[in-house]
């Protein structure tokens, strides 16, 4: 079936300091999706990448989604303790009836 | 606050016990889906239900079962609990307009816990 990882698990920054999370599936995607779970909290949605190559911006975020449809990329500018979450990165396969496979998450701590 | 809410809150059962955990979607959205997060882990896909018809399965056994009702909330219910059946119990809504599986922006509701001991 189809896998959805991450790397890195965990990431320690201090505030400042850039941060990027990347996801890469076993599978070509349809689309992939990106939220974030603060601690004790439920996911919530960051953003929708459908297109080949496709780049969104939110702010310090910035999202990228693999020429193949198959990678996708988070990057957060100049943290802020705000950021501190797990990153989750989630795709669908291409077939009609593909659900919405999940990795794992990056866990990001930011120290002030 | 995504107006998706769950019920019960936390919920401490043993193995073999059957549980039903609840879900209110957002106003106005039709589908309704349903994970399992472990701890550390991320949310796993059971099904989903669009106007009251599942509408795309995960691999979970059958013991995991679930109805939508005509107001679209939803219900998970899962039988003969196991120990590894510990885990944050997540509902998501969205709106959806085709059969073959919604998955645009969801909209996650705080979860309800279970302890299987």
């Amino acid at each position: 079936g189809q896998q959805v990882m991450q790397i890195p698990q965990y990431q320690h920054v201090q505030e400042g300091e850039d941060f990027t999370t990347y996801c890469n599936s076993s599978t070509t995607l349809s689309n992939i999706q990106w939220y974030k779970q603060r601690p004790g909290g439920h996911p919530v949605f960051l953003i929708q990448l459908v297109k080949s190559g496709e780049v969104k911006k939110q702010k310090r975020l910035t999202f990228q989604f693999g020429e193949a449809k198959k990678n996708s990329s988070l990057h957060i500018t100049a943290t802020q303790t705000t950021d501190v979450g797990t990153y989750f990165c989630a795709g669908r396969g291409t077939s009609g009836y593909s659900t919405l496979t999940f990795g794992k998450g990056t866990m990001l701590l930011v120290s002030p | 606050e995504t107006g998706v809410t769950q019920s019960p809150t936390h919920l401490i059962k043993t193995r073999g016990q059957q549980v039903t955990l609840r879900c209110s979607s957002q106003s106005g959205h039709n589908t309704v889906s349903w994970y399992q997060q472990a701890l550390g882990q991320g949310p796993q896909f059971i099904f989903q239900y669009y106007r009251e018809e599942e509408n795309g399965r995960g691999n979970f056994p059958p013991r995991f079962s679930g109805l939508q009702f005509p107001n679209y909330s939803s219900e998970l219910n899962v039988n003969a609990l196991e120990l590894d059946d510990s885990a944050l119990y997540l509902c998501a809504s969205s709106l959806g307009g085709g059969q073959r599986g919604n998955y645009n922006e969801q909209f996650f509701g705080p979860g309800t816990r279970l302890t299987v001991l």
